[in-house]
């Protein structure tokens, strides 16, 4: 299979709290790691990409985490807002490390 | 001025019949992708050409053919439609294979693809 890991699969917040989905890798040769969000009928979009030569990037309420030591990568939403509410996916190196390969998905819901 | 286009956007069909989704991309991309995506939300990968050469072809039944006239276009054409075939398509395009930033994929609108 793959070589990406994804979880949780669903993961439901209130409005307001932080929402963390985390990802884990086995090609320890990648340096690109981004984040991809789809609303409900909607293509996948990339929201935020990290890089291997820094440890963390925000972006307003988003953040990507990176340890590649651990070769784990996350995705932090703080302040969530019922816009929020989507599938997340992240994406890393597929088998040989030569292309990206999608995540399972998170389905994040953000509740009132 | 849309990146990544597709047609249809909705396809209901009878089982058995042969359908084909186009894609187009007018980033100047070298790599373009279709992708399932079932009602589990998994984006499962078919086919990747780079160049309009096949470079991934995935598990897929052979009655899946993709066609790449030049490297701006990926094609997708479908015999003999079966109701597990039910799913949105999704076609993508990067500017190369590379696990890279220039392997960053853009998506297409999506084809909902309907079998009865």
């Amino acid at each position: 299979g793959e070589n990406v890991e994804q979880h949780p699969s669903t993961l439901s917040v209130q409005e307001g709290d932080s929402a963390v989905i985390k990802c884990t890798y086995s090609d320890s040769a990648s340096n690109y790691f981004p984040w991809y969000k789809q609303e409900l009928g909607k293509r996948p979009q990339l929201i935020i990409d990290i890089r291997s030569n820094v440890g963390e990037k925000k972006d307003q309420r988003i953040a990507v985490t990176l340890n590649k030591t651990a070769k784990h990568f996350s995705l932090h939403i703080t302040e969530t807002q019922p816009e929020d509410s989507a599938v997340y996916f992240c994406a890393g190196p597929g088998r040989g490390g030569n292309k990206l390969t999608f995540g399972t998905g998170t389905q994040l819901k953000v509740e009132l | 001025d849309t990146a990544v286009s597709q047609t249809p956007k909705y396809l209901v069909t009878q089982m058995g019949n042969d359908k084909s989704i186009k894609c187009e991309q007018n980033l100047g991309h070298d790599t373009m992708y279709w992708y399932k995506q079932d009602s589990k939300k998994f984006l499962k990968i078919m086919f990747s050409y780079n160049n309009k050469e096949l470079i991934i072809n995935e598990t897929v039944p052979n009655r899946f053919s993709p066609k790449s006239p030049d490297k701006a276009h990926l094609n997708l054409h479908i015999n003999s439609l079966e109701l597990g075939d039910s799913a949105v398509y999704f076609c993508a395009s990067s500017q190369d294979f590379t696990g890279g930033p220039r392997g960053t994929q853009y998506f297409g609108p999506g084809t909902r693809l309907t079998v009865l």
